[in-house]
C-alpha cells in the first residue's frame, strides 16, 4: 500500500519570503499523481497544484511550485512571496493510476504565517 | 467555491443513533468519494461511486454504508454511532473513474459530533 508522509507537522516563514513544505511517498507503482490541497481555517480543502508522475517537468501555479524527485520519490512545495492568506494545513496526497481514483495523504503541514 | 455541496453543515448527535450526511457533485461529474478527517486518524478515503456504482472501498466501517442515487447525489450513512465516529466529513467528486485529468474537488465538509 502507498504511503505519504510529512515530516514537518509546522513551519513558519515571514510575509514576503519564501517557504518549502516537504513530503515523501512510498510506492512501486512508475505511474501515479501527486497533489498538495491547502485547507484554512474554514476547512474546505483546496487543490493547489497537481503533479503527474510521468512529466519530468515541475509543475507551477504562481506564486506555487513544486519540485519532484521521481527516484527520490519527494515532491515538496514551494510557495514564493508568502501572504498572509497563505496559513493553512498543507497536504500532500497521492493517487494511483489504477484500480480507482482514492487519494491517499499525508498528516499535513501547518503553515504559519507572521507578518 | 468547488461546485460540490454538502448538507448539513453540523451535526450534533447522541451514542447508538444514526445519521445521513448527504453530497451533491460538481455540474458534470460522475464520481463521488467520501473521507472521513479525524485527530488521531488523519484524512482517510472511506468509498467511492461512479455512475451509482460502488468503485472502491477503503478504511470504511461496517456500521457505514453510502449509495449514490440516478441523479448522482450521494449519501452516506452512519450508525450505531460511537464517540470516536466524531470528524469531518468531506465528500468529493471528479468527472470519471480513473486517469488523465481526474481531479478531485472537495465539498465544505459536514462536521460531526457525537456526545
Amino acid at each position: 500500500a502507498q504511503t505519504v508522509t510529512q515530516s514537518q507537522p509546522e513551519m513558519s516563514v515571514q510575509e514576503a519570503e519564501t517557504v518549502t513544505l516537504s513530503c515523501t511517498y512510498d510506492t512501486s507503482e512508475s505511474d501515479y499523481y501527486l497533489f498538495w490541497y491547502k485547507q484554512p481555517p474554514s476547512r474546505q480543502m483546496i487543490l493547489v497544484i497537481r503533479q503527474e508522475a510521468y512529466k519530468q517537468q515541475n509543475a507551477t501555479e504562481n506564486r506555487f511550485s513544486v519540485n519532484f524527485q521521481k527516484a527520490a520519490k519527494s515532491f515538496s512545495l514551494k510557495i514564493s512571496d508568502s501572504q498572509l492568506g497563505d496559513a493553512a494545513m498543507y497536504f500532500c496526497a497521492y493517487r494511483s493510476s489504477q484500480g480507482g481514483n482514492k487519494l491517499v495523504f499525508g498528516a499535513g503541514t501547518i503553515l504559519r504565517v507572521k507578518s | 467555491d468547488s461546485g460540490v455541496t454538502q448538507t448539513p453543515k453540523h451535526l450534533i448527535t447522541a451514542t447508538g443513533q444514526r445519521v445521513t450526511l448527504r453530497c451533491s457533485p460538481r455540474s458534470g461529474d460522475l464520481s463521488v468519494y467520501w473521507y472521513q478527517q479525524s485527530l488521531d486518524q488523519g484524512l482517510q478515503f472511506l468509498i467511492q461511486y461512479y455512475n451509482g456504482e460502488e468503485r472502491a472501498k477503503g478504511n470504511i466501517l461496517e456500521r457505514f454504508s453510502a449509495q449514490q442515487f440516478p441523479d448522482l447525489h450521494s449519501e452516506l450513512n452512519l450508525s450505531s454511532l460511537e464517540l470516536g465516529d466524531s470528524a469531518l466529513y468531506f465528500c468529493a467528486s471528479s468527472a470519471g473513474t480513473s486517469g488523465g485529468q481526474e481531479t478531485q474537488y472537495f465539498g465544505p465538509g459536514t462536521r460531526l459530533l457525537v456526545l
